[in-house]
């Protein structure tokens, strides 16, 4: 398969505590690319990280990139009970134009 | 500036009819591209066009298919359905040469 794969599949922390989730990715990406999806919606962008940036910050998120392992890995900090949903890494994987490859997605749960 | 707008938002058709699906881009983007989820497969892309041009497609049957009008507007078809075509439709637009998809809020088609 072309698409990525989040670890791990689900995560439940309590409000206030930090989440991390990982992406692996199988082939050379010119940009890596996190988004948020709550249940039945549409996807939200996240953050973008380019294949010559290691780390990006964004509010409460935290991006990470290493190219040589092929892995990303998304922090959010201090937890809201908001930031319930699922969440996506998609890469371009070097093809052109705005073809994007999802990995399987990370279901999020924040209790109050 | 209004988001990405796709219609019907649900819709329930019956084997074997076919299904149009349109969606309407950030003003300004030129890019839209399609995506399919369903719970098995998750993110699949389906195509992008660019410019009233088909730039890339993704591995789905020719019973999938796609146009963009001089608006950037743009449809998807889908003839002959199948049950496994069920999921959400999931349309993006982006900026020339932008990286970052910015998506609709789907459309939920049931195939009976």
């Amino acid at each position: 398969s072309q698409q990525g794969e989040e670890d791990p599949q689900a995560l439940s922390i309590q409000e206030g505590e930090n989440a991390t989730m990982n992406c692996s990715y199988k082939t050379s990406i010119n940009n890596l690319q996190w988004y948020r999806q709550n249940s039945g919606r549409g996807l939200v962008h996240l953050i973008l990280i380019r294949s010559n940036e290691r780390e990006k910050h964004s509010g409460r998120l935290r991006v990470t990139l290493d190219t040589s392992k092929k892995s990303s890995s998304l922090l959010i900090t201090a937890s809201r009970a908001a930031d319930t949903a699922s969440y996506f890494c998609a890469t371009d994987q070097g093809v052109g134009g705005n073809q994007f490859y999802f990995g399987t997605g990370t279901s999020l749960t924040v209790i109050p | 500036k209004a988001g990405v707008t796709q219609t019907p938002r649900y819709l329930i058709k019956t084997r074997g009819q076919q299904v149009t699906l349109s969606c309407s881009p950030i003003s300004g983007h030129r890019s839209v591209s399609w995506y399919q989820q369903t719970p098995g497969q998750g993110l699949q892309f389906l195509f992008e066009y660019f410019s009233e041009t088909q730039r890339n497609k993704g591995n789905f049957p020719g019973r999938f298919s796609g146009r963009q009008f001089s608006n950037s507007r743009s449809e998807m078809n889908v003839s002959t359905l199948e049950l496994g075509d069920s999921a959400l439709y999931l349309c993006a637009s982006s900026l020339v040469g932008g990286n970052t998809i910015y998506f609709g809020e789907g459309s939920w088609l049931t195939v009976v």
